[in-house]
């Protein structure tokens, strides 16, 4: 079974907008990351969070962690058409095994 | 560097046949995992390593077999190919103290 859950399944924005991300987990992490995939490729990272931050930043990529809602969410900002990608959540417990949520598909429209 | 290299990138065998997708870094890296994608869903973990000669299951291990001979390479295979085993398959690799995976391209099977 997946640890993550991501909502929603698919989101459709126009270009310019904020797009945001949410991602469930079940069970305690030393870790969060979350990754894009392009049509047909594999996956790129884009961000790590620990379990002991509640915020991170890396350009137009806002994530938060809320440890005892077991939930983090992924802001885009600004968005432009080439942020058109699936974007995953990643669990691990220290173990370096990681536990993908189901992903949500973003399409940016020009 | 060229990251994480798979082999072949499209593959097309027979109920029964048997495989082996190859997967190669040039990082150095001590972790390596095989994924699976299903369409529309998610990354599901087949067999990892932490090393050398140390391999290990992960969520959805049966009908894969690997092997960790070298840091350098991963290979897995399939022992005897089923039509569910149709998928994208992903291997990724991380160094100790990295901070996120470098994944290959994929490799894209058919089982008919």
């Amino acid at each position: 079974s997946q640890q993550g859950e991501e909502d929603p399944q698919a989101l459709s924005i126009q270009e310019g907008e904020n797009a945001t991300m949410n991602c469930s987990y079940k069970t305690s992490i030393n870790n969060l990351q979350w990754y894009r995939q392009n049509s047909g490729r594999g996956l790129v990272h884009l961000i790590l969070i620990r379990s002991n931050e509640r915020e991170k930043h890396s350009g137009r990529l806002r994530v938060t962690l809320d440890t005892s809602k077991k939930s983090s969410s992924l802001l885009i900002t600004a968005s432009r058409a080439a942020d058109t990608a699936s974007y995953f959540c990643a669990t691990d417990d220290s173990s370096y095994k990681l536990i993908f949520g189901s992903g949500t598909r973003l399409l940016v429209r020009p | 560097n060229a990251g994480v290299t798979q082999t072949p990138k499209f593959q097309v065998l027979k109920t029964g046949q048997s495989m082996t997708l190859q997967c190669a870094q040039d990082m150095n890296h001590e972790y390596m995992s095989w994924y699976r994608q299903d369409p529309g869903m998610g990354l599901r973990l087949i067999h990892y390593s932490v090393g050398a000669g140390i391999t290990d299951q992960g969520e959805v291990p049966n009908g894969y077999n690997v092997s960790r001979s070298t840091t350098e390479d991963f290979p897995l295979r399939l022992l005897s190919a089923a039509p569910s085993q149709t998928s994208v398959y992903f291997c990724a690799s991380i160094g100790t103290g990295n901070y996120g995976y470098t994944f290959g391209s994929g490799t894209r099977l058919t089982v008919v």
